[in-house]
């Protein structure tokens, strides 16, 4: 059972906009530490999609974005595209954990 | 080009021992935390722990913690992963990963912007 808390999938049309949240406490998102998340094709490297909660590392497109609040994030992907198919971890770090790492559950995001 | 170039894959038994390696290439080695990564079959990814290499400052989740040992050594740049005595529940996908740093300034929490291409572990008998 992960610390963060996601949907299992989602799924949309091309071009609908999906969103997934990522729920977990006070002792991860509602403290001061960040959340990132990562898109995963399996058999493939997890690749940085978000970090420090709402920030796009260069070339990441504009259709990914993220928001935070209290004990909850949320990455939205606008525009699906076929190639946005694909496993969507968040991760932060929690106290109650001395501080170490957790990922979501991971949400497998489906293009119908 | 910065990279992270993991060792190949394993095929071991109950009990072995196994050190899995992550090189690092194309930035300042010493200065960005490395973390490591497991994915089980059909499952998602867990964190396991983090080193920096400069000081070899080493954390570790607690559902890690005395099962496995992260290490550096600085002077090759390279990261290790390592086990003294395998179980085949520790057969999975294991990914290093460089923290990210923003001038010059780099937070153990901070997310994973690099990650290697993954060394395959399997022990069975």
């Amino acid at each position: 059972q992960s610390v963060l808390t996601q949907p299992p999938s989602v799924s949309g049309a091309p071009g609908q906009t999906v969103t997934i949240s990522c729920t977990g406490s006070s002792s991860n998102i509602g403290t001061a530490y960040h959340v990132h998340w990562y898109q995963h094709l399996p058999g493939t490297a997890p690749k940085l999609l978000i970090y420090r909660n709402t920030k796009r590392p260069s070339g990441v497109p504009d259709r990914f974005s993220a928001s935070r609040s209290g004990t909850s994030a949320s990455l939205a992907i606008a525009g699906l595209q076929a190639d946005d198919e694909a496993y969507y971890y968040c991760q932060s770090y929690d106290t109650s954990l001395s501080g170490s790492g957790v990922f979501g559950g991971g949400t497998k995001v489906t293009v119908l | 080009e910065v990279q992270l170039v993991q060792s190949g894959a394993e095929v071991k038994k109950p009990g072995e021992s196994l050190k899995i390696s992550c090189k690092g290439s194309g930035y300042t080695f010493s200065t960005y935390w490395i973390g490591w990564v497991r994915q089980m079959s059909g499952k998602g990814l867990e964190w396991m722990g983090i080193i920096y290499p400069g000081d070899s400052d080493t954390r570790y989740s607690p559902s890690f913690q005395g099962q496995v040992t992260i290490s550096v050594d600085k002077s090759i740049d390279t990261a290790y992963l390592q086990w003294s005595s395998l179980k085949a529940s520790d057969t999975a996908m294991y990914y290093c990963a460089r923290g990210y740093c923003s001038g010059g300034v780099c937070y153990r929490t901070d997310a994973f912007d690099i990650w290697g291409q993954g060394t395959m572990v399997t022990v069975a008998s």
